[in-house]
């Protein structure tokens, strides 16, 4: 157990839909991280959050939008979705604003949209 | 952040020593070097980090050359169980942000 806590575990909709996907770091942690991973995709770099400020982006679509909340907790928005956001969304803490190393992932939202 | 390239897929047989090579040219001077399991349907789980020449712990030994711009992952006598996905990342230290990106990893298939 990593002790970064994700929910749903999973998810179904359909498309044109919004979700909201949230995530606990771990107790100490002031970093989050989202990663998305298509099926066969290696972990796509989405956003990081410290300490409630967005710290650095990738990837990540118009469509979604993250924050980071003053208890620590992160959430990752998804909307007007599509047939292609079908994906594992992952979300991974560390204490600092820079990565020191490891990184601690939780066990994934699995989103499938129809 | 330095790009990193790996082998797309290994075979191995149990009890077999598998050596998982990563190349990562442009490393810089404050990057350190770290490897990350994983299973399917699981999030990614650290294995061992380093900086310069070798590291053990428990599970693995990382080797890394005195010129940096590579780093192999050694796994003693493989079971089946560590048939998983190897990534290794190259960052950190201080002075570096975020943009945390994997590669494509390392499929490890190890069979009986």
């Amino acid at each position: 157990d990593s002790g970064v806590t994700q929910t749903p575990k999973h998810l179904i909709t359909a498309t044109g839909q919004r979700v909201t996907l949230r995530c606990s770091p771990r107790s100490g942690d002031l970093s989050v991280y989202w990663y998305q991973q298509s099926l066969d995709q290696g972990l796509q770099f989405l956003i990081q959050y410290y300490n409630g400020e967005e710290r650095a982006k990738g990837n990540i679509l118009e469509r979604f939008s993250a924050q980071q909340f003053p208890d620590l907790h992160s959430e990752l928005n998804l909307s007007s979705l599509e047939l292609g956001d079908s994906a594992l969304y992952f979300c991974a803490s560390s204490v600092g604003p820079e990565y020191d190393g490891e990184l601690f992932f939780g066990e994934g939202s699995r989103l499938t949209v129809l | 952040l330095a790009k990193t390239t790996q082998p797309i897929s290994m075979d191995s047989y149990e009890g077999q020593e598998v050596n998982i090579t990563c190349s990562h040219n442009n490393i810089a001077t404050n990057d350190y070097i770290t490897w990350y399991q994983q299973f399917p349907s699981q999030g990614p789980r650290f294995i061992i980090q380093g900086y310069k020449t070798k590291v053990t712990n428990e599970v693995a030994s990382l080797f890394i050359p005195a010129d940096r711009k590579s780093s192999t992952l050694s796994l003693p006598r493989v079971s089946l169980s560590d048939t998983a996905v190897y990534y290794c990342l190259v960052g950190g230290g201080s002075g570096n942000t975020g943009k945390l990106i994997f590669g494509q990893g390392t499929t490890l298939q190890v069979k009986p």
